[in-house]
């Protein structure tokens, strides 16, 4: 699995959009982009995933680069329950099943 | 509602008295996974399943069992738990859509 690098932690007043950089420079052809997210201790959340295209859900918007070494999650319009850690993940859907969580980036979303 | 559900959600034992900790998912899914949390070191993968009667070693099995009988339970157990794996574990699956759904979490002390 590629490595990903994500800042520490993150600060974004409510309401307005939370950009969440994560850098994945060795990423390999066949390898997605997913971010997943944990609110408290509570099991990971499924967000959003991509391979080279942006991709838009009901929750929120992923951006990756042209030449796919970084990508930003987009929570258009932040709310405090958006309080959480996020990870960006990079694996390839046909190499079993593990996912690799780093540190991730703590996100407060601040009234 | 689709989901994965573990039991129980907090469990204090002591030391070589053997548990199980349960997972069974609504999904239909074929892939299914073990993963403790633990402070500074984040989410790592115990043992995984990719269909009924076939489960693997994840990073960190040493001291776990799994069985995989049947597609919808995937069972935690500790046949002599020691105060280092008090820890707390996630369940997850897996479907066609890439996508993993996390259990709520079992949060285990073992005094």
């Amino acid at each position: 699995d590629a490595k990903t690098t994500q800042p520490t932690s993150m600060d974004c007043a409510e309401g307005r959009a939370a950009n969440l950089p994560c850098n994945h420079s060795t990423i390999s052809g066949n390898e997605y982009v997913y971010w997943y997210r944990q609110i408290h201790s509570q099991g990971p959340q499924y967000i959003i995933h991509g391979l080279k295209n942006n991709e838009t859900n009901e929750m929120a918007s992923l951006i990756i680069t042209e030449d796919r070494k970084s990508s930003t999650l987009i929570l258009p319009h932040a709310t405090l329950r958006d309080t959480a850690v996020y990870y960006c993940i990079v694996r390839a859907h046909n190499q079993g099943g593990k996912l690799i969580f780093g540190q991730g980036t703590e996100l407060s979303v601040k009234p | 509602e689709a989901q994965v559900t573990q039991n129980p959600r907090y469990l204090i034992t002591v030391t070589g008295k053997k548990l199980t900790v349960t997972c069974s998912q609504n999904m239909n899914h074929e892939y299914m996974s073990w993963y403790r949390q633990d402070p500074g070191l984040g989410l790592r993968q115990i043992y995984y399943s990719m269909n009924v009667e076939v489960t693997d070693k994840g990073d960190v099995p040493e001291g776990y069992k799994v069985s995989r009988k049947e597609k919808r339970n995937f069972p935690l157990i500790l046949e002599s738990p020691s105060p280092n794996q008090t820890s707390l574990y996630f369940c997850a699956s897996r479907g066609a859509g890439y996508g993993y759904t996390f259990g709520s979490g079992t949060r285990l002390t073992v005094v």
